[in-house]
């Protein structure tokens, strides 16, 4: 079975300064890890992903997150915040044959001017 | 770029009535997803599709929830009987054969009255 935590439901940040996005998962699987964002009344685009081959992953728009098995992470990282960046986060695992798709319960990410 | 459609954007319907969400994957891609996501919440899945059948689905996917693929480029999700609690925005997706990232559609707001 899978499962996704998402440990902050808010992340307020200002502009210009990192954001860390908290995602912890269990999976009985070597399982498939996703980034998605949704910004207000739009749909859910990929920001990255993992799927077994290298651990720290790039994704659009500056962003990339670690998988860590040993933690059973994979948090998501930006260097410098925009306010455009401001949107609901969602971590998501995906099963065995993908079938099955678990979203996080989201994290609402505020950029301050 | 190829995408997923979903129509229609927005639908108002009473309770007790039936209704055909309809969504068009990106054409070579095999497998099919209907998800929901009730206002101010998590995004839920509900099935996957694969070969003409039913590959997983959840404990929100009951009898009152069918889905097809009636001509090869469509992929409806009917609810029989729609109750207030259906009220969301339902979203669908796709994905190709040797990736298990998802494509998504815009989504269709239902809104149950």
């Amino acid at each position: 079975a899978q499962s996704v935590t998402q440990l902050d439901s808010h992340v307020s940040v200002s502009e210009g300064t990192p954001v860390l996005l908290r995602c912890n998962y269990s999976s009985s699987y070597s399982p498939s890890l996703f980034w998605y964002v949704q910004h207000p009344n739009k749909g859910l685009q990929l920001l990255l992903k993992y799927t077994s081959a290298a651990t720290l992953v790039k994704g659009i728009n500056g962003f990339e997150a670690e998988f860590k098995k040993s933690e059973t992470s994979f948090h998501l990282t930006k260097p410098s915040a925009h306010m455009s960046d401001a949107a609901e986060y969602f971590c998501v695992v995906s099963g065995l044959g993908g079938f099955k798709t678990i979203f996080g319960a989201g994290t609402r990410l505020f950029v301050k001017a | 770029e190829p995408e997923v459609t979903q129509t229609p954007s927005h639908q108002v319907t009473q309770m007790g009535q039936e209704v055909i969400l309809r969504c068009v994957p990106i054409s070579n891609h095999l497998y099919f997803y209907w998800y929901r996501q009730i206002l101010g919440q998590k995004v839920e899945f509900l099935v996957s599709f694969y070969n003409n059948e039913i590959s997983e689905k959840s404990e929100i996917f009951d009898d009152q929830f069918s889905v097809e693929r009636p001509d090869g480029s469509n992929f409806t999700l009917k609810i029989r009987s729609t109750k207030l609690e259906d009220s969301a925005m339902y979203f669908c997706a796709s994905r190709g054969g040797f990736s298990y990232e998802q494509y998504f559609g815009p989504g269709t707001r239902l809104t149950v009255t």
